[in-house]
């Protein structure tokens, strides 16, 4: 069953702490990327990597860190630099960022900072 | 990096109808794609279509490009239910990277 998992699927948080989201996929996908909705917003880039072990800031990249240690993953860590993390965060990927392919996204993983 | 604005915000039909959503962007583009998004989901990819085309279809849904103008709309016919969500435009330009605008969110009333 292939496709692009996020866990947890709701996430609570206490000022101060950081925490990572965890975003896995099973597509053989060189690119992933990751995005901050707010509500009614649109989504907004905060990093993406385009191969293993590069990634690349986005529009939103302060007080958020990630790693591309395998092709498979590509976790995100709020940090408590972070001003307002309070968010839904959505991974995706696509074969190759390189050319013009779809977007495969995850479910989402909703943080609440407490 | 470049983004889509959609218009309108909201939509709000009856079933049966058809809904056109209008999505405009600045710079050029070597392709603009559509995406779903139902209430606390990810997005769902709807269709593709290349700067050099005009119009494509998928089943019930109709996209048209004029890069002239920057823009292109989504038409969905003979709305369901089911077919309530959000609807987000994606123009790619030269950093392959699809950037999204705040979406069309539909309501379809059975």
């Amino acid at each position: 069953d292939g496709g692009i998992t996020q866990s947890p699927k709701y996430l609570f948080r206490k000022e101060g702490q950081n925490v990572t989201l965890s975003c896995e996929q099973n597509l053989n996908h060189d690119a992933m990327y990751w995005y901050r909705q707010d509500p009614g917003q649109g989504l907004r880039l905060i990093y993406y990597s385009q191969i293993v072990n590069d990634f690349q800031k986005g529009d939103i990249a302060e007080g958020y860190s990630v790693s591309r240690e395998k092709k498979e993953s590509f976790p995100l860590t709020v940090t408590s630099a972070q001003k307002n993390p309070t968010a839904f965060y959505l991974c995706a990927s696509n074969p190759d960022s390189y050319s013009t392919d779809t977007q495969y996204f995850g479910p989402g993983t909703r943080l609440t900072v407490l | 990096s470049q983004q889509g604005e959609e218009d309108p915000q909201a939509l709000s039909i009856q079933e049966g109808e058809n809904a056109t959503m209008n999505c405009s962007y600045k710079t050029s583009i070597n392709n603009l794609q559509w995406y779903r998004q139902n209430s606390g989901r990810g997005l769902v990819h709807l269709i593709l279509i290349r700067s050099n085309e005009r119009e494509k279809h998928s089943g019930r849904l109709r996209v048209t490009l004029d890069t002239s103008k920057k823009s292109s709309s989504l038409l969905i016919t003979a709305s369901r239910a089911a077919d309530t969500a959000s609807y987000f435009c994606a123009p790619q330009g030269g950093s392959y990277i699809p950037t999204f605008g705040r979406g069309t969110s539909l309501i379809v009333h059975p």
